[in-house]
Formats: structure tokens, C-alpha cells, sequence
């Protein structure tokens, strides 16, 4: 099993920031990897797939980069709703699995 | 608009059996694979299972943590995905969700593009 290691595990910043968060994967997933945002009380909703790939509505400050085993998710300019936990995913191999997340909350 | 809408959580003993079901609509469900993913309260996300669509086979995935004991399967007349848990363990509660893979071309890519607002599984005596 893949094993994906975020960090670090809880980000304080000011709106306005740039909000930059890692995914570590145990063996290479190439790009395969997605991003999620998960709200309290919500559920997750995909942001960036296969590493770097924007998904549908997702405003151009989200970005991620990263092949083999390290990944970034970017938010160039924190917005008050930007303010969640995000999880990693990855797709190479079965079992499907996710990071452990990291939030980022206001400081 | 792609809605997921999943039932039949509840409170159940260890060792009993709950049947979830996730109702779409807004899509033409029988194109897509679906896969369940949990969140124990207060943690991480879990893949749990994983159906492909009919004419990939409608074959299935598993996660270790409940093979044998969970069957995914799926109804496209009726538009509805459901997840057989038997054998449940107190270490399976946790918020289950429905959720839809991203289509790509023909295919599907093994992310989750949309996701039903969950279902509450509490397993305790």
C-alpha cells in the first residue's frame, strides 16, 4: 500500500498569504495524485488531479505541482474561505489511498 | 446538476449487518464508476470500495480493512450504488461517502469528482 505523508499537519496564516502544503508518497505514483478541500461538516471536493490539473471551477490561485514521490499544492493568496483541511489522494496503485491531511487555519 | 444522496446509516451492533444506498441523478449513472470512501469522526478520508461500470465488467475493489465482509454492487436501472456491510466492527464507524469518478473519455480516472453529503454508520453495543 502507498503510504502519503502531508505536511505539515496544521498551517496558521493571514488571509492574503501564500499557502503552501507537501504530500510525500512512499513509492512513486508519477503524477497521479489529486488534491482535496474538505469544509467542517462538508465533504471533500476535488480541486487538482493528476498532480497539476485544475478541476472544474476551481479558481486559478489553487495549483499543484510535483511528480514521482513530492508534491505541492499552492494557494498563491489566501481567501477567507480557503481556510479547511486538504488531503492528498493518490490513483497509481490499489488501494486507492489519501494523506492524512493538513489544515490551514487562521492565525 | 450531479446530485449523490446516500441512506440506510444508522446505529447497529457489532457483528450485525446495514445495507447503505447512494441514489444519483443528474447523470447518466450507468457510464460511471463509483466508489465508497469513509471518515472516521474527527479523522482522515479511507477509500473503502470501488465497482466498475458495466461495460468495464462491473467488477470490484476492495480495502483490506473490509474485504470479504463488504460487498459494493450497483443497480443502473435504478441508479443506485449500494454497500452490503456485514460482520461490522465498532472500527468501522464512520461518515460513509458516496462518491463518482472522474470521467475521462470513455473511461474514468480513480478520482472523485462528486461526492453525496454522507451517511452516519455507528457500530456499538
Amino acid at each position: 500500500e502507498i503510504v502519503l505523508t502531508q505536511s505539515p499537519a496544521t498551517l496558521s496564516l493571514s488571509p492574503g498569504e501564500r499557502a503552501t502544503l507537501s504530500c510525500r508518497a512512499s513509492q512513486s505514483v508519477s503524477s497521479y495524485l489529486a488534491w482535496y478541500q474538505q469544509k467542517p461538516d462538508q465533504a471533500p471536493r476535488l480541486l487538482i488531479y493528476d498532480a497539476s490539473n485544475r478541476a472544474t471551477g476551481i479558481p486559478a490561485r489553487f495549483s499543484g505541482s510535483g511528480f514521482g514521490t513530492d508534491f505541492t499544492l499552492t494557494i498563491s493568496s489566501l481567501e477567507p474561505e480557503d481556510f479547511a483541511v486538504y488531503f492528498c489522494q493518490q490513483r497509481s496503485n490499489w488501494p486507492l489511498t489519501f494523506g492524512g491531511g493538513t489544515k490551514v487555519e487562521i492565525k | 446538476e450531479v446530485q449523490l444522496v446516500e441512506s440506510g446509516g444508522g446505529l447497529v451492533q457489532p457483528g450485525r449487518s446495514l445495507r447503505l444506498s447512494c441514489t444519483a441523478s443528474g447523470f447518466t449513472f450507468g457510464d460511471y464508476a463509483m466508489s465508497w470512501v469513509r471518515q472516521a469522526p474527527g479523522k482522515g478520508l479511507e477509500w473503502v470500495s470501488f465497482i466498475r461500470s458495466k461495460p468495464y465488467g462491473g467488477t470490484t475493489e476492495y480495502a483490506a480493512s473490509v474485504k470479504v465482509r463488504f460487498t459494493i454492487s450497483r443497480d443502473d436501472s435504478k441508479s443506485i450504488a449500494y454497500l452490503q456491510m456485514n460482520s461490522l466492527k465498532t472500527e468501522d464507524t464512520a461518515v460513509y461517502y458516496c462518491t463518482r469518478h472522474k470521467k475521462f473519455s470513455s473511461s474514468w480516472y480513480n478520482y472523485f469528482d462528486y461526492w453525496g453529503q454522507g451517511t452516519l454508520v455507528t457500530v456499538s453495543s
